[in-house]
Formats: C-alpha cells, sequence, structure tokens
C-alpha cells in the first residue's frame, strides 16, 4: 500500500513552542523522507529529507526523528515562529521509482 | 535562476470544455512531474517525464487526462471534457536525473470547472 498518512490535519503552537507533526507509512519499500513546505499561493518546497538508515536529522531548529521499526517519522520545530506558519506536507519516495507520495499536509499557524 | 514557471496562473472553465496547462522546468532539468492538490488534500502524483524515456503515466486518473513533453523541456497538461471534480490546483515540479528527493515545484495552476 503506497501511502502516507499524516496528522494532525491542522495545528496551533504559541511562538516559541514546539511544533510536531507526524507521519505513518506501511510500504516497506521507501527509500527516501522528505518533508516540504507551503506558503499560500506558493508551491511545496524541499524544508529537509532523512533516508531510513538514520534515526534522526536536525537542520537548525527543524528535526526530521525517524522510528524504523514503527514505520513512523514526524517532524519537529524547535522555537517556532510565525513565519513557520506554513503547510507541511509529509512524503515518500517509491525504491526504485521516480515519484514522491504525500501526506495529507499539516496546516500550522504559530500565533505570536 | 529561474524556477518552475506555470501559466496560466488561474483558469475558468465551464463543464466539458477542454483545458491545457503549461510547465516551464529548471533549464537543465530533465526530470519533470505533475501533480494534483484538491481543496484540503495532499499532492496526488499524476505523471513523470524522464528524458526521452516513456513516462510514467501511473497516476492519471482518467483517459481524459493526458500530458507531453515537448524537445525534453516544457510539458503541456491537457484535460478534456473537463468535470468539476477536476478542480483543483495542478503543480509541476521539476528536478534533475536520479535526484526525485529534490524536486522543485512551480506555482502551480488553480483551476475552477464552473
Amino acid at each position: 500500500q503506497q501511502q502516507v498518512k499524516q496528522s494532525p490535519q491542522s495545528l496551533i503552537v504559541q511562538k516559541g513552542g514546539i511544533s510536531i507533526i507526524n507521519c505513518a507509512y506501511e510500504n516497506t519499500a521507501f527509500d527516501y523522507f522528505p518533508w516540504y513546505q507551503q506558503f499560500p499561493g506558493k508551491g511545496p518546497a524541499l524544508l529537509i529529507a532523512i533516508r531510513p538508515d538514520v534515526s534522526e536529522k536536525k537542520e537548525g531548529r527543524f528535526t526530521i526523528s525517524f522510528n524504523k521499526s514503527a514505520k513512523q517519522f514526524s517532524l519537529h520545530i524547535m522555537d517556532s515562529q510565525p513565519g513557520d506558519s506554513a503547510t507541511y506536507f509529509c512524503a515518500a519516495r517509491v525504491q526504485g521509482a521516480q515519484k514522491l507520495v504525500f501526506g495529507q499536509g499539516t496546516r500550522l499557524t504559530i500565533n505570536p | 535562476g529561474a524556477g518552475v514557471s506555470q501559466s496560466p496562473s488561474n483558469k475558468v472553465t465551464e463543464k466539458g470544455k477542454d483545458v491545457e496547462l503549461r510547465c516551464d522546468p529548471i533549464s537543465g532539468h530533465t526530470a519533470l512531474y505533475w501533480y494534483r492538490q484538491s481543496l484540503g488534500q495532499g499532492l496526488e502524483f499524476l505523471i513523470y517525464f524522464q528524458g526521452n524515456s516513456a513516462p510514467d503515466k501511473s497516476g492519471l486518473p482518467s483517459d481524459r487526462f493526458s500530458a507531453e513533453r515537448t524537445g525534453g523541456s516544457v510539458s503541456t497538461l491537457t484535460i478534456q471534457r473537463t468535470q468539476q471534480e477536476d478542480s483543483a490546483v495542478y503543480l509541476c515540479a521539476s528536478s534533475f536525473y536520479g535526484d526525485s528527493q529534490t524536486q522543485y515545484f512551480g506555482p502551480g495552476t488553480r483551476l475552477l470547472v464552473l
């Protein structure tokens, strides 16, 4: 089953707080897990990505945690800022293919 | 450099009409993807082009949808006999070959079928 399930659908966090978005998958033939950020009226842009042989990747305030046995991965945004308000999509690449399967998206709002 | 461009940015059409959506990928990117983003939904893969290889059409929802890529650059997505359920944002992305994890998206074409 080539699906990625993302939660929550929407999330409101106070400025300075931690935003956490979760994704789960069933297909073990995924070999790459990127997160994309989309602002209104714009196309999604790659934010951060991880391979399944790594349990955590951090870039600035953004961290991906990956649990291979549970088939789950999550995005953590530390010290969340109003400028982080956007829609976030997790995705997974089908091994051997050149397409991404996307989650349903999470609309994140950071209150000042 | 220039990013992925798409035209038109908005398109309103009547049910039953045909529409053409255009995508100009980043120069040098040999891979091109089309996605559909319905309201409140994730991105749904439609089709993938790589160079002169046969495209991966596995995501096209019906035979009313088709796409072509001329000269390995510009791509056109055509929807024939549009239906109201075709209303969505159509996104195009491009990447270097083998680097599908790093796709660069255009701003999309917002299609509304009345």
